[in-house]
């Protein structure tokens, strides 16, 4: 079946710290895979995504690579501010329905 | 991108009332919408997909007659709480997709707290 696999939160972190949120995923065909995140009290909004296998997404100092052989999709920032507390999302699409983890939040201390 | 809107934000209800929360598509025709809901430090439970101008397809366990959802037009889709109880107190968010750009990229919106008293 199809799953997705998030580490557990929560994570704390300083400011200017280095982030990684592991993501892994189970799925059958080749789906696409994306990193949503969620500000306190609001909605989920897409961060990045990766639609076929070592497709790198990026975005707001943001990274996660699509690697088809360890089946992850780890985020990353190398350097992470007080506003990117949040809860972060992986997620898969397999062109019919979403799958997301658990979810983990963040939080950065100034 | 494209943006899709809830209504109400939060909502306060004493028990035994019904709550209808609307879903928008602002910029696009969405034929499909998502209701999600979301436990504290859990992640996204889908409920039900609705299909505009048919009926929704709940998912297992979810109580259709509780959470009645309408998809009338292109744009709106609405979820009832019927006869809300305090366990039903939660977030719930829509989602769709814009098929004019074929990326599978879910929007969300702004979620709806419920609270039932």
């Amino acid at each position: 079946g199809n799953s997705v696999t998030q580490m557990e939160g929560p994570v704390t972190l300083s400011e200017e710290a280095f982030l990684t949120i592991n993501c892994t995923y189970t799925a059958t065909g080749y789906p696409s895979l994306f990193w949503y995140v969620q500000y306190p009290g609001e909605g989920l909004q897409l961060l990045l995504k990766a639609t076929k296998a070592d497709d790198k997404g990026s975005n707001k100092g943001f990274e996660a690579t699509y690697r088809k052989e360890t089946t992850s999709f780890h985020l990353e920032k190398g350097s992470v501010q007080v506003s990117d507390s949040a809860v972060y999302f992986c997620a898969l699409y397999t062109g019919n329905q979403f799958y997301f983890g658990t979810g983990t939040s963040l939080t950065v201390i100034p | 991108g494209a943006v899709v809107s809830q209504h109400p934000s939060r909502v306060i209800c004493k028990s035994g009332t019904s709550v209808k929360i609307e879903c928008r598509s602002l910029d696009f025709q969405a034929t499909t919408m998502f209701w999600y809901r979301q436990f504290p430090k859990k992640s996204l439970m889908l409920m039900a997909t609705s299909n505009e101008g048919s009926k929704a397809t709940y998912e297992q366990g979810v109580e259709k007659d509780k959470f009645l959802i309408n998809h009338a037009s292109l744009t709106l889709s609405t979820l009832t709480v019927t006869s809300a109880h305090p366990e039903d107190s939660s977030f719930y968010i829509c989602s769709a997709r814009d098929t004019r750009v074929n990326t599978g990229e879910l929007f969300f919106g702004e979620g709806s707290r419920l609270t039932v008293l």
